[in-house]
């Protein structure tokens, strides 16, 4: 099925450090969502974004719509233990979908 | 737990049989979805349901796929005749109504088929 391009596929850093992830698309979305996910776990959404240029904040989280709609990215700034997880983007083609197409994952190991 | 449930939380079966995995939303949410989780990859879309309805089944792989959800709330995900390549985990989610409302995610039903 189709998929979004997620990158990178995995990060190991050091605690404290700021970590960058990106998801392009070859579609325009009309939503963009990242998502964790721990193991044994389903996603918790983390961050939404519904209109292109939108930069958004959660805590140490910031993630942006890109301005073709076809790509997003997150950042999460000094960097603790507990974000040790896999990331998902995920997109949306309409507002009157709930099909979500989801990214291959990055998975951040954060070491102390 | 006032989150989205999920039954069984493992399920080993033999190729060639029948299952039914159960799906238990947050009380109110009429919109619920499918998703199938490969190892090493995100959720892929499979059905997802307004009310009783399917309002979009475009992601069920082939015809031994089939979900219900008949009063609006349950939902079971029934896979015939499973084949070794339908084991994956299979994640259900729930909102509050189709479209921008956030999914909230269950922690999904572990299939593996021998």
């Amino acid at each position: 099925g189709q998929q979004l391009n997620q990158s990178p596929q995995s990060m190991f850093i050091q605690e404290g450090e700021d970590v960058s992830m990106n998801c392009t698309s070859s579609s325009i979305f009309n939503t963009w969502l990242w998502y964790k996910q721990d193991p044994g776990e389903g996603p918790v959404l983390l961050i939404a974004l519904y209109k292109a240029g939108e930069l958004t904040s959660n805590g140490r989280l910031t993630a942006q719509f890109g301005i073709t709609r076809k790509d997003s990215f997150l950042n999460i700034s000094a960097s603790i233990p507990s974000d040790v997880g896999i990331y998902f983007c995920a997109g949306r083609s309409s507002g009157n979908t709930g099909k979500l197409i989801f990214g291959q994952g990055t998975t951040l190991q954060v070491k102390p | 737990g006032a989150g989205v449930s999920q039954t069984p939380s493992n399920k080993v079966t033999e190729k060639g049989k029948y299952v039914e995995l159960r799906c238990d939303p947050i009380s109110g949410h009429t919109a619920l979805y499918w998703y199938r989780q490969s190892l090493g990859q995100g959720p892929e879309f499979l059905i997802y349901f307004q009310g009783t309805g399917a309002a979009d089944d475009s992601g069920l792989p082939n015809d031994r796929f089939f979900a219900v959800r008949p009063e609006g709330s349950v939902s079971t995900l029934k896979i015939q005749r499973t084949e070794r390549g339908d084991s994956a985990v299979y994640l259900c989610a729930s909102s509050s109504g189709q479209g921008a409302n956030e999914q909230f995610f269950g922690p999904g039903t572990r299939l593996t088929v021998l």
